[in-house]
C-alpha cells in the first residue's frame, strides 16, 4: 500500500513565477494538510483540505492556495514567488483515528 | 496561541551515551503529544506519541513521558547509536484538529 506520495521531488522557480505541487494521500485517507519546512526550522501549517474545501488555515499569505479533488489527492500552488518561499514542502494525509502520515516533501527553490 | 519549544541544538554525543531532548509546549485544549525523526533527505516519521497526562510513548528504545503539571514532553535514550543521528521534531495536536505544531527542532549527531 502506498503511503503519501508527492510530486515533483524537487523544484526551482525564478521570483514571481508560479508553482503547483502535487499530493496523493495514503490510501483511506480523506484529510489533506501541507506545511512548510524553511531551511533549519520546524514545519509550519499552511492549509488542511477536507471534503474538496479548505477546513483550517495557517498564517499564511493569499499568495499560497490549493484544491482538493474527489479522489482526495491535493495540490499546492504558489503565486508570485519570492525568495523566501524557498523551502521543503510536505504533504501530510490523515482520516480520524488514523495518525497522520507525511510525504517525502518537495524541495523549492526560489532563484 | 499553541506552541512547542524544544531545546536548542545541535547536540553531538558519542555512541552509548545517555540523551535526552527538551520539550515544552504551551496549548488552550488538551494536547496529543508527538516525537517526530527526519534523517537527512528524507520526510518526517512518527517516533512515539502519548494522548493524555502521565503516559509514556516508547520505541526503539527511546522514550517520552507527558506531563501536564510541567507542560514538558522531553525525549529520552539510555545508548544512543550512531544510527539515532537525524533532526527531532518535538509536536503537539488538539484532539480532532489533525493539525501538527512543531517546534524547531534538534539536530543530533552521535559520533562513533
Amino acid at each position: 500500500d502506498a503511503g503519501v506520495t508527492q510530486s515533483p521531488t524537487h523544484l526551482i522557480k525564478t521570483r514571481g513565477q508560479q508553482v503547483t505541487l502535487r499530493c496523493s494521500p495514503k490510501s483511506g485517507h480523506d484529510t489533506v494538510s501541507w506545511y512548510q519546512q524553511a531551511l533549519g526550522q520546524g514545519p509550519q501549517f499552511i492549509f488542511q483540505y477536507y471534503e474538496e474545501e479548505e477546513r483550517q488555515r495557517g498564517n499564511f499569505p493569499d499568495r499560497f492556495s490549493g484544491h482538493q479533488f474527489p479522489n482526495y489527492s491535493s495540490e499546492l500552488n504558489v503565486n508570485a514567488l519570492l525568495l523566501g518561499d524557498s523551502a521543503l514542502y510536505l504533504c501530510a494525509s490523515s482520516w480520524v483515528g488514523e495518525r497522520i502520515r507525511f510525504g517525502q516533501g518537495t524541495r523549492l527553490t526560489v532563484v | 496561541g499553541d506552541s512547542v519549544t524544544q531545546m536548542e541544538g545541535p547536540v553531538t554525543l558519542s555512541e552509548e551515551a545517555f540523551l535526552t531532548i527538551n520539550c515544552t509546549y504551551t496549548a488552550t485544549g488538551y494536547p496529543s503529544l508527538f516525537w517526530y525523526v527526519q534523517y537527512p533527505g528524507e520526510g518526517l516519521q512518527l517516533l512515539l506519541k502519548a494522548t493524555k497526562a502521565d503516559d509514556k510513548g516508547s520505541n526503539k528504545g527511546f522514550e517520552a513521558t507527558y506531563r501536564k503539571e510541567t507542560t514538558s514532553f522531553h525525549l529520552e535514550k539510555g545508548s544512543v547509536q550512531v544510527s539515532d543521528s537525524a533532526v527531532y521534531f518535538c509536536a503537539l495536536n488538539i484532539q480532532g484538529a489533525q493539525k501538527l505544531v512543531f517546534g524547531q527542532g534538534t539536530r543530533l549527531t552521535i559520533n562513533p
